[in-house]
């Protein structure tokens, strides 16, 4: 079946700095990419919406300029999150979909993020 | 009421035992996914069903499109299987899934 990678796996990063999660797609394109963020023993919470060359649609309550995402390819989405803070510590999923209703969504193993 | 919903919330069983995960949802869908992650966190595409049955190895997830409900079957359990397991639903409208929350599987050896 089709791959979806995530670069880093694990990161740890201090407060103030920004990180940056790479999401590939890796034998098929990614016409829609999807970032998620889980806390601990609760269900995957959509953060934003990216479509390959145009913005992400983020969700309510959902910091555009905190959370940036940029889908400039079709098989690259990167979601960088800017002047961390240690509630951003979380578990972040990318997902990513083929062009067309019957493409299935494939996951990504996710990236723990820890700011100290 | 959620508008995916799984039972168990929680199941454990011993290895070699038959499995089945419950997942209805009330609102119109164009696909369903099963999901595994494990406890590193690592989610797993299982099946997308938008009818009928499908089987991989020892997996085998069904859906009831009038009913509203799909079910997730696992054969010959084994405690690798220990892990959780979710179903998310596709709208008709849109392309977001929504997510149930999830069935902790335990399989014991």
């Amino acid at each position: 079946g089709a791959v979806v990678s995530q670069h880093p796996s694990r990161v740890i990063c201090k407060s103030g700095t920004s990180v940056k999660i790479e999401c590939r797609s890796l034998d098929f394109q990614a016409t829609t990419m999807f970032w998620y963020r889980q806390f601990p023993k609760q269900s995957l919470m959509l953060m934003a919406t990216s479509n390959e060359g145009s913005k992400a649609t983020y969700e309510q309550g959902v910091e555009k300029d905190k959370f940036l995402i940029n889908h400039a390819s079709l098989t690259l989405s990167t979601l960088t999150v800017t002047s961390a803070h240690p509630e951003d510590s979380s578990f972040y999923i990318c997902s990513a979909r083929g062009a067309g209703a019957g493409y299935e969504q494939y996951f990504g193993p996710g990236t723990r993020l820890t700011v100290t | 009421k959620n508008e995916v919903e799984q039972s168990p919330q929680n199941l454990t069983a011993q290895e070699g035992e038959f499995i089945t995960i419950n997942c209805s949802y009330s609102v119109g869908i164009s696909a369903l996914h099963w999901l595994q992650q494990h406890p590193g966190g690592g989610i797993v595409s299982l099946f997308m069903l938008s009818s009928g049955k499908k089987k991989h190895g020892r997996l085998i997830a069904t859906i009831n499109i009038q009913e509203k409900h799909s079910s997730l079957h696992i054969t010959a359990s084994h405690p690798r299987d220990s892990a959780v397991y979710i179903c998310a639903a596709r709208r008709t409208s849109g392309s977001r899934l929504t997510f149930g929350e999830g069935t902790q599987l335990t399989v014991n050896p």
